[in-house]
């Protein structure tokens, strides 16, 4: 089964700094991956995603993530973190296979302080 | 707002009690999936239904169970409560079988507190 991984739990950054949150997932097949967001009060919702192709995807709201398959990662950027960018980040990943359902990692909390 | 719908938004109940929660998932989506989400956990995959049928199981324990109705909605019924089954509970949709080519929409949760 898959499995993944969250390098951080707890994120702290001030206004205008770049944020990189680390995601490392688990599976010895090809695989789906998604950045989801969960905003204070609010659903989770999907930031962006990735199936084929470029290994640079961009998302919503400014985000980026880039896949590494050598080193099974899909980590999260932005070059320029904004207060209302504070909320718990979720990397997830399904098998491209089979009726397979969204693993997901324990999440990274972030906070960006004005 | 997702368009998926979960009521009760909150719970507070006492332990060895049952409780039911309800989801409606979007307009047209045949999939619903149900989420765990404490603090020491993160998110832990549920149980999944395709059109009323179960699809798919992750670590659902025996006292709970679920079901999809007919008319698509979903109920997850947590039976025999523990302390430890307090959390947040998500019920997303699809439109597809699998997960794998689409995203999941998210409801708001319920949350369930037992006392």
């Amino acid at each position: 089964a898959q499995s993944v991984s969250q390098h951080n739990h707890h994120v702290i950054l001030s206004e205008a700094a770049s944020l990189e949150l680390g995601c490392n997932y688990s599976y010895g097949g090809t695989v789906n991956l998604f950045w989801y967001v969960q905003y204070p009060g609010q659903h989770l919702q999907l930031l962006l995603k990735y199936f084929s192709g470029d290994p640079l995807v961009k998302g919503i709201k400014g985000f980026e993530a880039e896949f590494i398959k050598s080193k099974f990662s899909f980590n999260l950027r932005k070059p320029s973190v904004q207060w209302s960018d504070t909320a718990e980040y979720f990397c997830a990943v399904t098998p491209n296979s089979g009726y397979s359902t969204l693993t997901f990692g324990k999440g990274t909390m972030l906070l960006v302080s004005p | 707002d997702s368009g998926v719908t979960q009521t009760p938004k909150h719970l507070i109940t006492a332990t060895g009690q049952r409780v039911t929660l309800r989801c409606s998932p979007r307009s047209g989506d045949l999939s619903v999936y149900w989420y765990q989400q404490s603090l020491d956990q993160g998110l832990q995959f549920l149980i999944q239904y395709y059109n009323g049928e179960e699809r798919a199981k992750g670590n659902i324990l025996e006292r709970f169970s679920a079901q999809q109705f007919p008319d698509l909605h979903s109920e997850l019924n947590l039976s025999s409560l523990e302390l430890g089954d307090s959390a947040l509970y998500f019920c997303a949709s699809s439109p597809l079988q699998g997960a794998r080519t689409g995203e999941l929409f998210f409801g708001e949760g319920s949350r369930l507190t037992v006392l």
